[in-house]
């Protein structure tokens, strides 16, 4: 069945970096769309990327624009998110997820905590 | 950007209750509006899409109207395993934005 595994996040100082992954299996990834979607603790859900199916459109909301960098390896099925100059108001669970055409994100990984202290 | 809006924050009702949560976005974005349901400790798990469509497995008495500015998630008949935050979002263009979601409860 479709699955998407998230993996890298841990505790990190702030003005740290770190690089998240997610795998994909089950379905034909280069023909999803994906992007990362994060929660801090007890709030909502906040958009933070997109990436096209071939990797060629990218979105940033404006929150970690010139801070995150979204990227896909379809050879490996997997997504990244390059997230750097880490402030505590970046502390959350990232998610990954997809889709193939609709628009809205059919598949959701189970989520990675990213924790932001000194 | 575009802004979007769920009433009620959060709402209480009794199992057998018709449900109705309101998403509006600040300018138009056609019917480009996905809901999804997030249970307490859990993955939110999309249940509509194209603010009508009834993602595969979802019990059918979820179901979802609107274009333009404002969309509705309805529930017809809320049952116990409903107790969840509902989350709209738009995805025309970005940002794709969520609105700030709605928690429902049983009363």
């Amino acid at each position: 069945q479709a699955q998407l595994v998230e993996s890298g996040g841990g505790l990190v100082k702030p003005g740290g970096s770190l690089r998240l992954s997610c795998a994909a299996s089950g379905f034909t990834f280069s023909d999803y769309y994906m992007g990362w979607i994060r929660q801090a603790p007890g709030k909502g859900l906040e958009w933070v990327s997109y990436i096209s199916s071939g990797g060629t459109v990218i979105y940033y909301s404006d929150s970690v624009k010139g801070r995150f960098t979204i990227s896909r390896d379809n050879a490996k099925n997997s997504l990244y998110l390059q997230i750097n100059s880490l402030t505590a108001e970046d502390t959350a669970v990232f998610f990954c997820a997809g889709g193939p055409t609709s628009g809205a994100f059919h598949i959701w990984g189970q989520g990675t905590t990213v924790t932001v202290s000194s | 950007d575009i802004q979007m809006t769920q009433s009620p924050s959060s709402l209480s009702a009794s199992v057998g209750d018709r449900v109705t949560i309101t998403c509006r976005a600040s300018q138009g974005i056609t019917r480009s509006l996905a809901w999804y349901q997030q249970k307490p400790g859990k993955v939110p798990k999309l249940l509509i899409y194209a603010a009508s469509i009834l993602e595969s497995g979802v019990p059918s008495r979820f179901s979802g109207s609107g274009s333009g500015t404002d969309f509705t998630l309805t529930i017809s008949s809320l049952q116990p395993e409903d107790v969840a935050t509902y989350y709209c979002q738009k995805y025309n263009n970005a940002p794709r934005t969520f609105g700030q979601g709605t928690k429902v409860e049983i009363k």
